[in-house]
């Protein structure tokens, strides 16, 4: 089982709509979250981290993590053309575990007009 | 300021050239990382240094070599590298590596082609 899961996509959505990215994970330990952007041939841009269980707002993003349940989600609203890209979600394992991140495969999102 | 600094941007070698990228933060960040990223995949963790010292090592070949010539500065040397080691290379750092201070910033990378 990996330990880090995402759905590759890619994620079609209409401008202006709300975008829904899930990541999965296994090690119920787990303490922090990551979200990155990534463009092509880019470096990753941290969009959101998360902590605590519940939501975390950031303009038009929102991080929603649930521990019981073992997931993290990115909400995007308002989605625009430029929101286009690979979304990478990272976990921090418990302490006292091996101190990397454990990134998924990445969720390829796509905003049309 | 979250800025990694990382150069060249680019870089072409032959396998049998020594070369080194460069990177450099001045967020006051303890701990400093180097991935290996290609096409469509994650990056892939290669070294961790932790207070200047190398912390975490994922079994790279010894053709890559790490420096942490100070707390602001992590190198990685190139030497007879192979055309499969052609990627992004990325540099993070981040606060610390436990408790609440892990979050990451990356660099923009160099592109390596290995000829």
């Amino acid at each position: 089982q990996k330990e880090v899961e995402q759905n590759s996509g890619p994620l079609s959505v209409p401008e202006g709509a709300i975008a829904s990215l899930n990541c999965t994970y296994s090690d119920r330990g787990s303490q922090s979250f990551f979200w990155y952007r990534q463009y092509s041939g880019k470096s990753p841009e941290l969009i959101m981290f998360i902590y605590s269980n519940g939501d975390k707002e950031d303009g038009r993003f929102t991080a929603q993590l649930n521990k019981a349940s073992q997931y993290v989600s990115l909400l995007i609203r308002d989605s625009q053309p430029s929101d286009s890209a690979t979304y990478l979600c990272a976990v921090w394992p418990p302490s006292g575990g091996y101190n990397k991140l454990i990134f998924g495969a990445g969720t390829r999102l796509a905003v049309h007009p | 300021d979250t800025e990694v600094t990382q150069t060249p941007k680019h870089l072409v070698m032959g396998m049998t050239n020594k070369k080194s990228l460069k990177c450099e933060q001045h967020m006051g960040h303890r701990a400093m990382y180097w991935y290996k990223q290609k096409a469509k995949k994650p990056p892939e963790l290669m070294f961790v240094y932790s207070y200047e010292k190398l912390s975490i090592n994922e079994s790279v070949p010894s053709r890559f070599s790490p420096e942490c010539p100070n707390s602001s500065l992590l190198n990685l040397h190139l030497h007879a590298l192979q055309p499969e080691d052609s990627a992004l290379y990325l540099c993070a750092s981040s606060p610390g590596t436990s408790g609440g201070v892990v979050t990451q910033y990356f660099g923009p990378g160099t592109r390596l082609l290995v000829l």
